[in-house]
């Protein structure tokens, strides 16, 4: 069985950075793309970048490019995401999913709260 | 930017029908995936590739495609089902996007 599993809440300051970690387990970690999506308080889901582990090729949501950058360590079969130059509008649920055409978002991350706040 | 539109809420009475729908421009040339999402839990998927169902998700769940739209159907709906659904697609850049939200209500 698929497991991804996300690294703990963190509370940072305005103008820090975050970097949220992702580890999967029960499958082979290349052969799909890892998504990074984040949930304000009471909002929607907003996705926000993924990486194809294969290739080590990452697309960014245009309203986070220059503050965002994922990145993958295949011998450990972990993905990460690290946000900076945070707001307090970063504040958010941050969730890592295992993505393909075929399956969509079959398997999510339990998710990391990341808190901004001076 | 590319945007997916939903009603934000939908209320249906137990074992009747309830329908959610989601528009967007390219949907008639990009898939489009549903997720269901109870209060303090990470998104289910429940419909891949416009109308199929994954392993373990009910029956009573479907989804269909017409043109610009995208239609999740839950029939013969029960207290479970209540939550937040969210369509998701991409556009012909590979952007992906969620579409707001609805809130499905089971009085």
């Amino acid at each position: 069985q698929v497991q991804l599993v996300q690294s703990g809440a963190e509370v940072k300051k305005p103008g820090s950075s975050v970097k949220v970690s992702c580890k999967a387990s029960g499958g082979t970690f290349s052969t799909h793309a890892i998504h990074w999506v984040r949930q304000a308080p009471g909002q929607g889901l907003e996705w926000i970048g993924r990486i194809i582990p294969m290739f080590d090729i990452s697309r960014y949501a245009q309203s986070f490019q220059g503050r965002l950058t994922i990145t993958t360590d295949k011998s450990t079969s972990s993905a990460y995401m690290e946000l900076t130059n945070l707001r307090s509008d970063d504040t958010a649920v941050y969730y890592c999913a295992r993505y393909s055409e075929v399956t969509g978002h079959d398997y999510w991350g339990q998710g990391t709260l990341v808190t901004v706040s001076s | 930017s590319y945007e997916l539109t939903q009603p934000p809420s939908v209320s249906v009475s137990p074992g009747q029908t309830a329908r959610i729908t989601c528009s967007g421009d390219a949907l008639p040339k990009q898939y489009a995936y549903w997720y269901q999402q109870r209060p303090g839990q990470a998104p289910v998927l429940v419909i891949c590739k416009d109308s199929e169902r994954p392993s373990g998700i009910p029956e009573r769940f479907s989804g269909s495609s017409s043109g610009t739209t995208v239609t999740l159907t839950i029939s013969g709906v029960q207290a479970e089902d209540e939550g937040d659904y969210y369509c998701q697609s991409a556009d012909s850049s590979g952007t992906y996007v969620f579409g707001s939200g609805t809130k499905v209500t089971v009085l």
